[in-house]
């Protein structure tokens, strides 16, 4: 059974850090890219950013460029999201979801997420 | 920047065929995918590549994709189909529809 499972969420103030974390279990986690994507309170989806199977290839959303480091470690089938400089907009619930990319991309398991609240 | 648009809401009664669009410039071009978010849970995947349901989505799912607008539809719409429904593509970076709350009523 896949398994994604996020954590590092809390309360943070603006200008602060944060580092997330997914645990990965039941695929062969080096087999796939991987995606942070977010959920302010009461609002949307919305894609943070994406890492590929070996770390060499990754992309971000605008407005998280220069602040936001995706990352991922295939010995502990783990991946993080380094966020810094945070904002009260970054709040939001962080999943982590797999990719699945093969002629046509799209997210196939997500994680249950993790709340990260930027306030003072 | 490339966006996805979505009706906010759609109504539908018990066993009534509930449609949901999206467009986007284009959208055709590309492979659309749908998800469905439940109250308090995390996303699923309903559609992807256009038209292609995951196992264990039943079959009164059914997705479209032509010109600028992309459609998922729910034949004999139950109750447990009120949901968040997001049409999602992909354009050098991933975007997401604004979401559509499905009413079963």
């Amino acid at each position: 059974e896949v398994q994604l499972v996020e954590s590092g969420g809390g309360l943070v103030q603006p200008g602060g850090s944060l580092r997330l974390s997914c645990g990965a279990s039941g695929f062969t986690f080096t087999n796939y890219w991987l995606s942070w994507v977010r959920q302010a309170p009461g609002k949307g989806l919305e894609w943070v950013a994406s890492i590929n199977q070996d770390g060499s290839e990754k992309s971000y959303v605008y407005s998280v460029k220069g602040r936001f480091t995706i990352s991922r470690d295939n010995a502990k089938n783990s991946l993080s999201l380094q966020m810094n400089s945070l904002r009260a907009e970054d709040t939001a619930v962080y999943y982590c979801a797999r990719e699945w990319y093969s002629n046509g991309r799209h997210f196939d398991y997500w994680g249950q997420g993790t709340l990260v609240t930027v306030s003072s | 920047s490339y966006e996805l648009t979505q009706p906010p809401s759609v109504s539908v009664s018990p066993g009534q065929t509930a449609s949901i669009t999206c467009s986007g410039d284009k959208l055709g071009d590309k492979y659309a995918s749908w998800y469905q978010q439940k109250p308090g849970q995390s996303p699923v995947v309903v559609i992807y590549q256009d038209n292609k349901r995951p196992s264990g989505i039943p079959e009164r799912f059914s997705g479209s994709n032509s010109g600028n607008t992309a459609t998922l539809t729910i034949s004999g719409t139950q109750a447990m189909d009120e949901a968040d429904y997001y049409c999602q593509a992909w354009d050098s970076i991933a975007v997401f529809g604004g979401g559509t709350k499905l009413t079963v009523l």
